[in-house]
């Protein structure tokens, strides 16, 4: 079964260190997304791609976050400079489309990537 | 505003037993509504998803959930809990139109004892 990838699965920096996080959706899935859960709460979405464009960047932290998919394939996060408050686990998930009708899309996620600023 | 609310933060069970995981939601159109489990250190796994139609759904795992749109609620439940299950739960809200946003509850950590 198709998965969506990611790595590292887990990253220790320093903060005011730079960070980077790439996933690879599932093979032909045109949308993707990028969520940032903070321990003890559910995901909040970061970034969505639509093939190689950003649909919704609203709660993505422009100063130090940027996120790019530049083929429209895979796609990296970047942090910089990482701060103590961004230590979180860091979700990308990407969407498969059924009977070609928006809104019954099923999202699939990859396992993570759990960064920890010190 | 949308908004999910999962009651309890956590709930132990016995194994064997049944189990109820509570969620409300706060959405100004007909929601499209979901599960998700979650094991320690991994990624999301949904469970189930609601869109219209029967509003009992069946799931993976022995899941389901009812839709009761009188008291916005989509509660999740399990007949038998196995010791596997032990995870935290999200609920989630959808919209039914494009976009696709989705906004997620707080999350309940389900512990089962033997």
């Amino acid at each position: 079964e198709a998965e969506v990838a990611q790595s590292p699965r887990y990253k220790i920096t320093e903060k005011s260190q730079a960070v980077a996080f790439w996933c690879d959706p599932i093979s032909g899935h045109a949308t993707l997304y990028w969520y940032r859960q903070i321990l003890g709460q559910g995901p909040e979405l970061l970034v969505q791609f639509q093939d190689e464009s950003v649909v919704d960047d609203s709660q993505l932290p422009k100063d130090r976050f940027s996120a790019e998919r530049l083929k429209g394939v895979d796609s990296t996060l970047k942090i910089q400079p990482a701060e103590l408050g961004d230590s979180a686990m860091y979700l990308c998930a990407s969407i498969s489309r059924e009977s070609g009708t928006l809104g019954t899309d099923t999202q699939y996620f990859g396992p993570g990537t759990r960064l920890t600023v010190l | 505003a949308q908004s999910v609310t999962q009651p309890d933060i956590h709930i132990t069970v016995s194994e064997g037993a049944s189990l109820e995981l509570r969620c409300n939601y706060s959405y100004g159109a007909t929601p499209y509504l979901f599960w998700y489990v979650q094991s320690p250190g991994q990624g999301l796994q949904l469970l189930l998803k609601y869109f219209s139609g029967d509003t009992l759904v069946q799931g993976i795992k022995g899941f389901e959930a009812e839709f009761k749109r009188s008291q916005s609620s989509f509660n999740l439940r399990k007949p038998s809990v196995h010791w596997s299950d032990a995870a935290e739960y999200f609920c989630a809200v959808g919209p039914n139109t494009g976009g696709f946003k989705t906004i997620f509850g707080a999350g309940t950590r389900l512990f089962v004892k033997a």
